[in-house]
């Protein structure tokens, strides 16, 4: 079955940097898409940001464009989530989802999310 | 960007009633529009997708429908586990973009 484990999150000053991991498995990880969302305590869901299958297409929410970076590596089945420049208003609960549509250039949506990882931005 | 614009944002019903949540989108989105459940301290669980298919597992007390700008979501009988709050999601045009959800209560 489908399973995704997000990990890396933690407490972390503001300006400073944290990468999020999160391992696949149960699926062909390289035919996939895969998001980051977010969602701040109590609040709703913010989409951060998306990767095609092989990596060669990535976007972006504004509000972390330029501080943040999507990587995927295919050989470890994993996809990250390089965080720089962090601010009190990114401390959220990080999720990584996997993209609904198959070997896809233009990104669908999360069909089945990890239970996501803590990231909490203070002084 | 595309907003979502979800209604109401809390409901309070009995078990055994009929609920619906609405979401319009601030620009035709063809039928790419989610929902999905998410229930305290858990991960969002996908309901529904292009508008109106149920995702394999999924109760078939739960639909979906519209095309466009309008689309409604309906739990037939409301069950005590549907004691979650509600998302729809808009997938037609990047970024996505999610409704501010529904919170739905048993009375």
């Amino acid at each position: 079955q489908v399973q995704l484990v997000e990990s890396g999150g933690g407490v972390v000053q503001p300006g400073r940097s944290l990468r999020l991991s999160c391992a696949a498995s149960g699926f062909t990880f390289s035919s996939f898409g895969m998001h980051w969302v977010r969602q701040a305590s109590g609040k709703g869901l913010e989409w951060v940001a998306v990767i095609s299958y092989d990596g060669s297409n990535k976007y972006y929410a504004d509000s972390v464009k330029g501080r943040f970076t999507i990587s995927r590596d295919n050989s470890k089945n994993t996809v990250y989530l390089q965080m720089n420049s962090l601010r009190a208003e990114d401390t959220a609960v990080y999720y990584c989802a996997k993209d609904s549509r198959t070997l896809a250039v233009d990104p669908g949506s999360g069909d089945f999310w990890g239970q996501g990882t803590l990231v909490t931005v203070s002084s | 960007d595309i907003q979502m614009t979800q209604s109401p944002s809390s409901l309070s019903a009995s078990v055994g009633d009929r609920v619906t949540i609405t979401c319009q989108a601030s620009q035709d989105i063809r039928k790419y529009l989610n929902w999905y459940q998410q229930k305290p301290r858990k991960a969002p669980k996908l309901l529904i997708y292009d508008a109106s298919i149920l995702e394999t597992g999924v109760p078939s007390r739960f639909s979906g429908s519209g095309s466009g700008t309008d689309f409604t979501f309906t739990i037939s009988s409301l069950q005590p586990e549907d004691i979650a709050t509600y998302y729809c999601q808009q997938y037609d045009n990047l970024p996505p973009t999610f409704g501010q959800g529904t919170r739905l209560e048993i009375k």
